[in-house]
């Protein structure tokens, strides 16, 4: 199995601050990584698809960027509609598998 | 409007069976893989299992291997998980989930609410 690290796990921050999760896969899995965006009680929302392709409707404040092993989500101006947890997933492999997540806190 | 829902959900003692449905609309079901995640209570996102569009093919995460089974009848625009031999750690909420359609294996555009399963006794 291919393991996806993140980090941090969690992290606190203000509105109109500039946030950047990382990713590591276990070995390359080239562009093949999606980030997702999950708020409490709902499911998961796409953000970002191969690595960097901003999934339709989601803010352009979101980017991502990376290949190979290393990964990043970057939000470039913190919206209070964004404290969240952050998923990354690696969809090189059959066998599918996420980051164990990184939540996002109000300071 | 792509909609997902999920049923079949509840208590079950360990060692027992449970069997999930997912009832679909607003997209051709039949043009597109499927998929359960599931999620534990306070932790992460966890893949479960995948069907192809047509059902021929099927991949399982090892902690499913030998225990569940996805199917799907495209006719009913419904996707099943077939769970059997179900343990404590087998509690979590099981999401139906759609991919984007063709080259977008694993990309989850679309999930559904999610059905709670409590193994316990």
């Amino acid at each position: 199995d291919i393991q996806m690290t993140q980090s941090p796990s969690s992290l606190s921050a203000s509105v109109g601050d500039r946030v950047t999760i990382t990713c590591r896969a276990s070995r390359s899995i080239r562009n093949y990584l999606n980030w997702y965006q999950q708020k409490p009680g709902k499911a998961p929302n796409l953000l970002i698809y191969t690595a960097s392709i901003l999934q339709s409707g989601v803010p352009s404040r979101f980017s991502g960027s990376g290949s190979g092993t290393d990964f990043t989500l970057t939000i470039s101006s913190l919206q209070p509609e964004d404290f969240a947890t952050y998923y990354c997933q690696q969809t090189d492999s059959t066998l599918l598998t996420f980051g164990g997540g990184t939540r996002v806190e109000i300071k | 409007e792509v909609q997902l829902v999920e049923s079949g959900g509840g208590l079950v003692q360990p060692g027992g069976s449970l069997r999930l449905s997912c009832s679909v609309s607003g997209f051709t079901f039949s043009s597109y893989e499927m998929y359960w995640v599931r999620q534990a209570a306070g932790k992460g996102l966890e893949y479960v299992s995948s069907i192809s569009n047509n059902g021929g093919s099927t991949f399982y995460a090892d902690s499913a291997k030998g225990r569940f089974t996805i199917s799907r009848d495209n006719s009913q625009n419904t996707l099943f998980l077939q769970m059997s031999s179900l343990r404590t750690e087998d509690t979590a909420v099981y999401f139906c989930v759609k991919d984007s359609g063709y080259s977008a294996y694993g990309r989850f555009d679309s999930w559904g609410q999610g059905a709670l399963v409590t193994v316990s006794s």
